[in-house]
């Protein structure tokens, strides 16, 4: 089984829509982060967590939130998704500050 | 603030052959860690080597290789022995070693394409 999962895989929603993406990892590591992968500009960071009472909000977390359920979950929501926010995302975890992230599968979304 | 940049949005080699992907980097920092991931087309990110700054020795794995050049700020990736499973998106990562985030910063990507 894949140490770190995301859901869904693929989704594909409206404007103005409420929206949740999880991430779950077996992994045992403290530290998770959202990723936004957008054509040309690489990967960016949304928010990360160090534990679950530490959140904090990484260079484009306008338009987002995220809620750290357990060591293990780590959710991110678009509360009223728009177009611009169309880009594939990704979860990555890491044990410890400066160690090797690994990183989920990816979802795919898509706003129209 | 520190910067990756991959000049070479695409590249193509031979199968067998060895391919050389470019990375530069900005940062007044003296120590941090450097990264190549891969993205094949299933879209996993998957961590192909990662150097130290405060190494001078040139990490290796199998057919992968870097030439660190901390003077110069650059952190090319060769692949020797290319094969048809390397075709994928590399990106180079850059690592604050004194980061209080881990945050890893992100060059654009390059396409590489292995050509039967």
């Amino acid at each position: 089984d894949a140490d770190v999962t995301q859901t869904p895989r693929n989704r594909i929603t409206k404007t103005g829509k409420r929206i949740m993406l999880e991430c779950s990892q077996t992994k045992g590591h403290d530290r998770m982060y959202w990723y936004r992968q957008d054509p040309g500009l690489g990967l960016r960071l949304i928010y990360y967590s160090f534990d679950v009472k530490d959140i904090n909000k990484g260079e484009i977390s306008d338009g987002y939130s995220v809620s750290r359920q357990a060591q293990a979950k780590f959710s991110l929501s678009l509360e009223s998704a728009i177009p611009n926010q169309t880009a594939l995302y990704f979860c990555a975890t890491g044990g410890g500050v400066t160690d090797t992230q690994y990183f989920g599968p990816g979802t795919r979304l898509t706003v129209l | 603030a520190q910067t990756v940049t991959q000049s070479q949005p695409e590249m193509s080699v031979q199968e067998a052959e060895t391919v050389t992907l470019s990375c530069t980097y900005d940062t007044s920092e003296n120590n941090y860690y450097l990264f190549w991931y891969k993205q094949p087309p299933s879209r996993q990110m998957i961590l192909v080597i990662r150097q130290e700054a405060y190494k001078q020795q040139n990490a290796t794995e199998n057919r992968f290789s870097v030439n660190f050049q901390k003077a110069a700020k650059s952190f090319s990736l060769k692949i020797s022995d290319s094969q048809l499973g390397d075709t994928a998106m590399y990106f180079c990562a850059f690592m604050k070693y004194s980061s209080n985030t881990g945050k890893l910063i992100f060059g654009q990507g390059t396409t590489l394409q292995v050509k039967p």
